[in-house]
């Protein structure tokens, strides 16, 4: 079992770029989640899904989008990437009934 | 909404026996968790409390009082690789709220 995979691990944006991170689990989890952190803070939540096609909104989701098409991929868009978005971003998943969340290495992101 | 607080730093010495408490404010409780994370790291599950008491496992036991909305997490024997940062965090449900984080710092 990989766990929950993310990709990239770094990646450096421009003001005004788009991009995707990509989140992949193969545990079967229903509940996947993207946070993110920055320095010496807390997870914020962005967005969440408890299954493939439901998605909902977290604390902070603005300039942020997500789908879920499918139970294994969690993908979160970055519409027009801002220096306000520099942070590490986490995925993360767990199974409905189970109070344990697994925890993908994060993704590093600056924009310049 | 949720809201936790917890302390930002804590130091103590190796051997040592450490408390980090939480107290949380929410609108829908399933239970409290612990996560820790070592710098660069991801967080790892440590403990969770759905019911009011005690839950040891090995060095770490962490504690819930639903009534009076706190929790702690107990460090025993404390060893320098307990040098990281522990999170609590509120289970709503379909939702993980995390804490701000409390930095511990283990000296030898």
């Amino acid at each position: 079992n990989a766990g929950v995979t993310q990709t990239p691990k770094f990646q450096v944006l421009k003001t005004g770029q788009s991009m995707t991170l990509q989140c992949a689990q193969d545990m079967n989890h229903e509940y996947m989640s993207w946070y993110r952190q920055d320095p010496g803070m807390g997870l914020r939540l962005i967005h969440y899904s408890v299954g493939a096609g439901i998605t909902d909104q977290g604390e902070v989701p603005n300039g942020y989008n997500v789908s879920r098409s499918t139970t294994e991929d969690f993908p979160l868009r970055l519409l027009s990437a801002a220096p306000s978005q520099t942070s590490v971003y986490f995925c993360a998943s767990r199974d409905k009934e189970e109070p344990v969340q697994y925890f993908g290495a994060g993704t590093r992101l600056s924009v310049l | 909404g949720q809201s936790l607080e917890q302390p930002s730093e804590v130091t103590a010495v190796e051997g040592a026996i450490v408390q980090i408490n939480c107290t949380y404010q929410t609108s829908g409780f399933y239970g409290l968790s612990w996560y820790q994370q070592h710098d660069g790291g991801a967080p790892t599950f440590l403990s969770y409390n759905a019911l009011d008491g005690l839950e040891e496992t090995g060095r770490f036991s962490s504690f819930l009082s639903r009534s009076d909305s706190y929790g702690y997490l107990l460090l025993q024997e404390l060893q320098m690789k307990d040098s990281a940062s522990y999170f609590c965090a509120v289970n709503a449900g379909n939702m993980l709220t995390f804490g701000g984080g409390t930095r511990l710092m283990v000296k030898p």
